[in-house]
């Protein structure tokens, strides 16, 4: 069984960057693509940027200037920063698999998730 | 303010169906087949229940089922049980490597 599990600090100060990991274990990282999505506290869900396990990144528009995806296929890792951070970026943050059918693969459409990181922005 | 528009509460009885509706734009639901749905439990990560509008993943309940129609994705939860009372998301590809979602439905069973 697939488990995605994130890893980072839950406090962060404004204006610095937010670092997470998401750990994947129970299959490999290889041939899928990895996302992160976050949820501010009792709010909806917002995608922040796929990878895949090539190193091929996409990023929300909203955010792209700010987030960077990176991969660590010998480890099963793949990690998010995004910086300049502020309030608005308190959320819980998580890590989710592509999801693939008998016959495709799919970037946006995700069936396994990690159970969730919160972060905090505060000074 | 989330692109999708999801009304933010929807219920039904026991053994009644309920449907959740997911309105967006040419540009989203209205121009690609790339709708999910997503069921979210508190404190739990969110659950894959549609893909590609209306197909399910293995697992999941027939009493599950999504459509479209033009701009608007609806989601169909038929044979109402307790366990399907958590919040409903739904999400669309919104083109040029974009995904967009609702702002969540919370589903009361009565």
């Amino acid at each position: 069984q697939v488990q995605l599990q994130e890893s980072g600090p839950g406090l962060v100060k404004p204006s610095e960057t937010l670092s997470l990991t998401c750990t994947v274990s129970g299959g490999s990282i290889s041939s899928y693509y990895w996302s992160w999505i976050r949820q501010p506290p009792g709010k909806g869900l917002e995608w922040i940027g796929y990878i895949y396990h090539s190193g091929a990144t996409n990023y929300n528009p909203s955010l792209k200037s700010r987030v960077t995806l990176s991969v660590d296929t010998s480890n099963n890792q793949f990690s998010l920063r995004l910086n300049s951070v502020t309030a608005a970026d308190t959320a819980v943050y998580y890590c989710a698999r592509g999801f693939c059918s008998s016959s495709s693969c799919y970037r946006f459409q995700f069936d396994y998730w990690g159970q969730g990181a919160l972060v905090t922005v505060s000074s | 303010q989330s692109a999708l528009t999801q009304p933010p509460s929807a219920s039904g009885s026991p053994g009644q169906s309920v449907t959740i509706s997911c309105t967006g734009t040419n540009n989203d639901v209205g121009g690609y087949n790339y709708v999910s749905w997503y069921q979210q439990h508190p404190g739990k990560a969110p659950k894959l229940m549609i893909y590609e509008v209306n197909k399910r993943p293995s697992g999941v309940p027939d009493r599950f089922s999504g459509s479209k129609s033009g701009n608007t994705a609806s989601l169909t939860v038929s044979g109402l049980q307790a366990e399907d009372e958590a919040d409903y998301y739904c999400s669309s590809y919104a083109g040029s490597n974009n995904l967009v979602f609702g702002g969540g439905t919370k589903l009361t069973v009565l």
